[in-house]
């Protein structure tokens, strides 16, 4: 079965610093992954979809970027922390043609103090 | 893709059937009703998707009018952990890998379930 995993589940940084999210998916191959972020009591925000090893798309301008360095694996970078950085972010994939749904990951809760 | 309309909030007795309404009344003919829900702290989980026919999984029953502008979603014997975010999405079917098949998350329903 497929199982996705990211890493770490908290984090708190200070503005400026750094950043480095990880999700890694197991038990299939050639998955589209996304990266969704929450704000407190947000809906879920799209930034970044991979259709495949370094393909990139972005959905919205921001200090943020992604990588996709394997085939399942998915990075979320930033350079220097914003405040407004600060929320739930969430990695998810889809197989397709044989399933068109996507399937979420537990989250990364990211404090930018 | 298409917008859609649900209440921001409702109670359910559990045990009890909880009936989940959304409103997509500028659906596409190639459009597809997509349920997903958010437990607290949790990323989202899907639930059902449907087309134009009724659907049921183990989860959940999908109720399309015939006009396809809404739609219910039924948790047939609502527990204390059914209590989530339900989200009501409305996409445009399979359009090929390259595409991203991307979901856009509205609001939702915020469902309370009480013993």
């Amino acid at each position: 079965s497929q199982t996705i995993h990211q890493w770490p589940a908290t984090l708190v940084q200070p503005v400026g610093s750094p950043l480095s999210l990880e999700c890694t998916v197991e038990g299939t191959s050639n998955p589209n992954l996304y990266w969704y972020r929450q704000a407190a009591g947000r809906g879920l925000q799209l930034l970044f979809y991979s259709v495949g090893i370094g393909q990139i798309s972005s959905e919205v301008p921001q200090n943020l970027s992604a990588s996709r360095p394997q085939d399942r694996q998915f990075i979320l970078s930033s350079k220097k922390l914003l405040l407004s950085d600060s929320g739930f972010y969430l990695c998810a994939w889809g197989q397709l043609p044989s399933t068109d749904t996507q399937y979420f990951g537990p989250g990364t809760r990211l404090t930018v103090l | 893709d298409a917008k859609t309309t649900q209440p921001t909030s409702m109670d359910c007795a559990e045990g009890r059937a909880a009936n989940l309404p959304c409103n997509h009344s500028t659906i596409s003919g190639n459009e597809y009703v997509y349920w997903y829900r958010q437990i607290h702290s949790q990323g989202p989980q899907y639930i059902i998707h449907g087309l134009k026919n009724n659907e049921t999984n183990e989860m959940a029953s999908l109720i399309i009018t015939e006009d396809r502008k809404s739609s219910t979603l039924i948790l047939p014997h609502a527990t204390l952990r059914d209590t989530a975010v339900y989200y009501c999405i409305v996409r445009v079917a399979y359009l090929g890998k390259a595409a991203g098949n991307k979901l856009t998350f509205g609001g939702g329903t915020r469902v309370l379930v009480k013993p």
